[in-house]
């Protein structure tokens, strides 16, 4: 299995400012995937970031808004730019690994934008 | 594309009934299927998964089964616990590997004493 943290746990931002969230694994994975999840509701594929090359965005998502880094096979970071109430949402940091086809989720940052 | 729909919640049930959650997907091939489970103030967890048709996945008491002819994976509980409080999740992954699941919107339980 993997064991993934990410940090902050949750932050309370001013709209307008941006927020990085940092997602490690304990151990190297391919690729990682960020989700988003609104308040009472499912989790939306943001973006697939796989190490050495650009993040693939879904339908909706784009990179200004949602830059992604992936630095080496173990970390990632999500930043959320130019904050709105909109964007106030759970973010999970999820990877691959394991027995086939599990997918493990880290704990998630609780974003709230005033 | 590929989607999941459950049924909608919330679920309200007394301690030791049984439950039924459906879930339903449309994917091209032969995908996946999953059920996770994120309880109060904590993270998503793996509950079960079958990777093939009619497989069986099961834990903790909850089962589901794979049935390829009503593209269904229901989730059922023969007798749920206060314990058991928490928003279920199923979901799909079409293409084995590296791909990132599909989910449902998610079922909110709640078990009463």
């Amino acid at each position: 299995s993997a064991v993934i943290s990410q940090k902050p746990s949750r932050d309370i931002c001013q709209r307008g400012t941006s927020l990085t969230i940092q997602c490690q694994v304990d151990s190297q994975v391919t690729m990682m995937f960020w989700y988003r999840q609104q308040p009472g509701q499912s989790l939306t594929l943001i973006a697939t970031a796989n190490q050495g090359s650009e993040a693939t965005y879904e339908s909706g998502f784009v990179i200004d808004k949602f830059p992604i880094s992936r630095p080496n096979l173990t970390f990632s970071t999500l930043t959320v730019s130019n904050m709105s109430p909109e964007d106030s949402s759970i973010y999970l940091c999820s990877v691959t690994g394991g027995a086939r086809d599990t997918q493990y989720f880290g704990p998630g940052t609780r974003l709230t934008v005033l | 594309g590929d989607s999941v729909t459950q049924m909608e919640g919330p679920v309200t049930l007394s301690e030791e009934a049984f439950l039924t959650i459906n879930c339903t997907y449309t994917a091209t091939g032969y995908p996946s299927l999953f059920w996770y489970v994120q309880y109060p103030g904590e993270g998503l967890q793996l509950l079960l998964k079958a990777t093939k048709a009619d497989d069986k996945g099961s834990n903790k008491g909850f089962e589901a089964t794979y049935r390829k002819e009503t593209t269904s994976f229901h989730l059922e509980k023969g007798s749920v616990q206060v314990s058991d409080s928490a928003v279920y999740f199923c979901a799909l992954r079409s293409v084995s590997g590296n791909t990132p699941l599909v989910f449902g919107k998610g079922t909110r339980l709640s078990v009463i004493a």
